[in-house]
């Protein structure tokens, strides 16, 4: 079974400052994705960012990137430019996909952190 | 990206009585929806994965009887909570997962129960 850890329960940062939030997880496959997800004082989960296992390059979305190192099972997120609007708990999930690249299993989320973004 | 919603928001309701809490696909099919049980600052636990036509598959602990899951066309999935209780009480999120690039799951905005 797959595991995400993330040891950070709280974090905070000041506004236009840059923030890394951990993951890391654990599997025994080589195919699957990661994530990280927002989830702000609305409760509405929003994807901010998504990792192809296979894929070297770490991906970026605008002011967010990830440091997705596949040996070490880690994959942190930095927000730069931190915004109030950032103010959110963030989970790290991952999701297992079959040898053919068909189906997908289910999402497994970290314990999340509760980043707070001050003026 | 592609919406779901959830229905009702929020609800109160009395111990012992039932409550169903629909979670729709807005503008995708839907051939799998997930529905998840989240307490405050916590994490998202899975309670069940639902697939179109088929009996819902409900994860460890979680019992069937009590939550009640249907999923009768590719835009509807609802969730029943059958005598409810106080400690029933929590915030309920469904996703729905859309055929395509990178299946991806969407979540609806959640529902609060409140069971008194």
């Amino acid at each position: 079974a797959q595991t995400v850890t993330q040891s950070q329960p709280e974090m905070s940062v000041q506004e236009a400052e840059t923030v890394t939030l951990s993951c890391t997880y654990d599997t025994s496959e080589n195919n699957y994705y990661l994530f990280w997800y927002k989830q702000p004082p609305s409760r509405q989960m929003i994807l901010v960012i998504r990792q192809e296992a296979y894929k070297q390059q770490n991906a970026t979305e605008n002011r967010f990137s990830v440091n997705f190192q596949k040996a070490a099972k880690s994959f942190s997120l930095k927000i730069s430019d931190s915004q109030l609007g950032d103010t959110a708990m963030y989970f790290c999930a991952f999701r297992q996909i079959n040898a053919g690249g068909t189906s997908y299993g289910k999402l497994t989320f970290g314990q999340g952190t509760i980043l707070t973004v001050h003026p | 990206g592609a919406v779901v919603s959830q229905h009702p928001s929020w609800v109160i309701c009395k111990s012992g009585t039932s409550v169903k809490i629909e979670c729709r696909s807005l503008d995708f099919q839907a051939t799998t929806m997930f529905w998840y049980r989240q307490f405050p600052k916590q994490s998202l636990m899975l309670m069940a994965t639902s697939n179109e036509g088929s009996k819902a598959t409900y994860e460890q602990g979680v019992e069937k009887d009590k939550f009640l899951i249907n999923h009768a066309s590719l835009t509807l999935s609802t969730l029943t909570v059958t005598s409810a209780h106080p400690e029933d009480s929590s915030f309920y999120i469904c996703s729905a997962r859309a055929s395509g690039s990178y299946n991806e799951q969407f979540f609806g905005p959640g529902t609060r129960l409140t069971v008194l």
